[in-house]
């Protein structure tokens, strides 16, 4: 069964303690994997897309990477603003998409 | 430009009415997606539009939910006879094309009491 499984669920971080989330993935033939960032009451935002293992993707604190079997996102010096919901979604061959239930990040001042 | 606009922000309903949830995607988005969020759960998949091709229907819960896009843009996302369950966010998103990135409204919060 097609699965995406995010971890941790949640994540409380002091101000510049840096970290990683996970986005672990079972699904046949990846045609892309996508970060997004939630905040209360809104609709996701995107983040990054990787394609394919060994890619990596970049911007401001967060850095993106992925392999065969999952996905980091690494957050670097993290700041408040930094607070949020972040979701990965998996698109494969069939078109389907497959969002994990996200980690809610919470950065301590 | 303008991104993707649902209405309304928010409705409460009684146990057993219609519903009507309304998207406007980004203009010459060709794609059409809805989601459905409960509290501290990912995004469930709902139904998928491309094109003129038939939607992907296969992630609607029941016969009770329905959707539709009108010449290629505005959608409306129907539930019926609502239950208590299908309280949840309603989120639409639009992309360019197929496996592209979407751009989410900001859902619509739905209560049903």
């Amino acid at each position: 069964e097609d699965q995406v499984t995010q971890s941790p669920e949640a994540l409380r971080l002091q101000e510049g303690e840096s970290s990683s989330l996970n986005c672990s993935y079972t699904v046949s033939g990846l045609r892309g994997l996508f970060w997004y960032r939630q905040d209360p009451g809104k609709g996701p935002e995107f983040l990054f897309t990787l394609y394919s293992a060994g890619e990596e993707k970049e911007k401001e604190r967060l850095k993106a990477t992925l392999t065969k079997k999952e996905s980091f996102l690494h957050i670097t010096a993290p700041k408040p603003e930094d607070s949020a919901t972040y979701l990965c979604a998996v698109h494969h061959r069939d078109d389907k998409i497959i969002f994990g239930k996200g980690t809610r990040l919470h950065i301590l001042p | 430009g303008a991104g993707v606009s649902q209405s309304p922000s928010n409705k409460v309903t009684e146990k057993g009415k219609d519903v009507e949830l309304r998207c406007d995607p980004i203009s010459g988005h060709t794609a059409l997606y809805w989601y459905r969020q409960s509290l501290g759960q990912g995004l469930e998949f709902l139904i998928y539009f491309q094109g003129n091709s038939a939607p992907d229907k296969s992630g609607l819960p029941s016969d009770r939910f329905s959707a539709e896009r009108t010449g290629g843009s505005v959608s409306t996302l129907t539930i019926q006879r609502t239950q208590q369950e299908d309280s949840a966010v309603y989120l639409c998103a639009s992309s360019p094309r197929t496996r592209s990135i979407q751009y989410f409204g900001a859902g619509t919060r739905l209560s049903v009491l």
